[in-house]
């Protein structure tokens, strides 16, 4: 069955630390999409990345950086030198490969403090 | 572009009681979602659709209803609403392009049963 697991319930770091959440995955797709999102404390949901399984490189954006390992299964998104903007809970996704409907399933989500 | 729209944004319902969801989105995509989400559950996927006048059930889809009727609209029905359907809905859609693409979020009904 397809899952998502992220153990790291919350994370509390102090501003300009760099900070990794960690995302586990489970498929039995060969082919898959996995996804970041960020919900900020006034609740919506923002798309940060998509990342197709046959697409193993590295992918940074400004601090952010994301880590994309097939042999583990997991897809660890980077912060580095955080700030306060950054305390969200972030979400870890992965496409449904039984559905035709582009259905992703959600991780249960890390909460990031950044303290200043 | 308003991108994806929610109306309410707050409800207080008592149990029993109905109530209607709106999504709308200007963004032409095929596909369009309800979610809820609980405190540490993550999201949950109640019910899609694939295009107009097409609906799906999703992972908890009981106690919900939806309908499509025209593209751009997805609106999510409790016909008789339980506390334990306290919960922040989201709505969101996808393009459809043959491939998985991401879903763009409303900006959420937070929902009360009392």
């Amino acid at each position: 069955a397809q899952k998502v697991t992220q153990a790291q319930t919350e994370i509390s770091v102090v501003e300009k630390e760099d900070v990794t959440l960690d995302c586990v995955y489970e498929t039995r797709d060969t082919t898959y999409y996995l996804f970041w999102y960020k919900q900020p404390p006034s609740g919506e949901l923002v798309f940060l990345i998509r990342r197709n399984s046959f697409d193993e490189q590295n992918e940074i954006s400004g601090r952010y950086s994301w880590n994309f390992q097939k042999s583990t299964s997991s897809f660890n998104f980077t912060i580095t030198a955080s700030q306060v903007v950054d305390s969200a809970v972030y979400f870890c996704a992965l496409s449904d490969p039984y559905s035709s409907a582009s259905k992703i399933i959600f991780g249960s989500g890390t909460r990031l403090s950044i303290r200043p | 572009n308003a991108g994806v729209t929610q109306t309410p944004k707050f409800r207080v319902l008592k149990t029993g009681q109905s109530m209607t969801l709106l999504c709308a989105q200007d963004m032409n995509h095929e596909y369009m979602y309800w979610y809820r989400q609980d405190p540490g559950m993550g999201l949950r996927l109640i019910h899609y659709s694939v295009g107009e006048g097409t609906t799906a059930k999703g992972e908890v889809p009981d106690g919900y209803n939806v309908s499509r009727l025209k593209k751009q609209n997805f609106l999510l029905g409790l016909e008789s609403a339980a506390p334990s359907q306290t919960s922040v809905y989201f709505c969101a859609s996808s393009y459809y392009l043959g491939t998985v693409y991401e879903q763009y979020f409303g900006p959420g009904t937070r929902l009360t049963v009392t």
